[in-house]
């Protein structure tokens, strides 16, 4: 069965503390994103990767970080400096190949963080 | 930045058909999208089109797209219960610092169904 599996499904932050959202997709997809989606809104691009080892920043990249070493994973953390973390995040992949680029994204199923 | 337009609420009665619609903001989009999001789940896939088609049908969606106008709408047929959701509406947009393509989603549609 492929997919995009996200984890947790709720995460819970206490003040200064750094946490760590999981995005792993085994659709041998080349590029991977990471949103964020606040009540109301459409979805904000935080960062997002094309190839293994490299990423960029997209457009609210301030208070996160991410990595990636392997295809099939980007997690996401969300550090102390994000000062207004709660929201539900959303990673997505898609395949990314060739000059055509068929960017259709194909999304996980969320993970909403809390700040306690 | 620019930004991709959706009215917020859309309210039908089961059986009717609706349209939704969306105003895109870059006339060299390649790929436009509609995507569907259930309470507290991720974003699904409905359907796309291509920027050189005026019109795609699958099944009970039909997709409508005028250029000229930067206009696409989504008719649904025949309106269940299980289609109220938001519904979001995508452009992809040539990243040129980064040789890639993004999406761009308006603020969604949330559409009611009345039985």
């Amino acid at each position: 069965d492929g997919g995009i599996t996200q984890s947790p499904k709720y995460l819970f932050r206490k003040e200064g503390q750094n946490v760590t959202l999981s995005c792993e997709q085994n659709l041998n997809h080349d590029a991977m994103y990471w949103y964020r989606q606040d009540p109301g809104q459409g979805l904000r691009l935080i960062y997002y990767s094309q190839i293994v080892n490299d990423f960029q920043k997209g457009d609210i990249a301030e208070g996160y970080s991410v990595s990636r070493e392997k295809k099939e994973s980007f997690p996401l953390t969300v550090t102390s400096a994000q000062k207004n973390p709660t929201a539900f995040y959303l990673c997505a992949s898609s395949i990314g190949d060739g000059p055509t680029r068929q960017e259709t994204q194909y999304f996980g199923p969320g993970t909403r963080l809390l700040v306690l | 930045g620019e930004d991709v337009e959706q009215s917020l609420f859309l309210s039908v009665r089961e059986g009717d058909s609706s349209v939704i619609n969306c105003t895109y903001t870059d006339s060299s989009s390649t790929y436009l999208y509609w995507y569907k999001q259930e309470p507290g789940a991720g974003l699904q896939l409905l359907t796309y089109i291509f920027s050189n088609m005026d019109m795609k049908q699958d099944q009970r969606l039909t997709v409508l797209l005028n250029k000229k106008d930067k206009h696409l709408s989504l008719r649904i047929a025949d309106t269940q219960t299980g289609d109220s959701a938001i519904y979001f509406c995508a452009e992809s947009i040539a990243d040129s610092g980064a040789g890639s393509y993004q999406l761009t989603f308006g603020k969604g549609t949330k559409l009611s169904v009345i039985p």
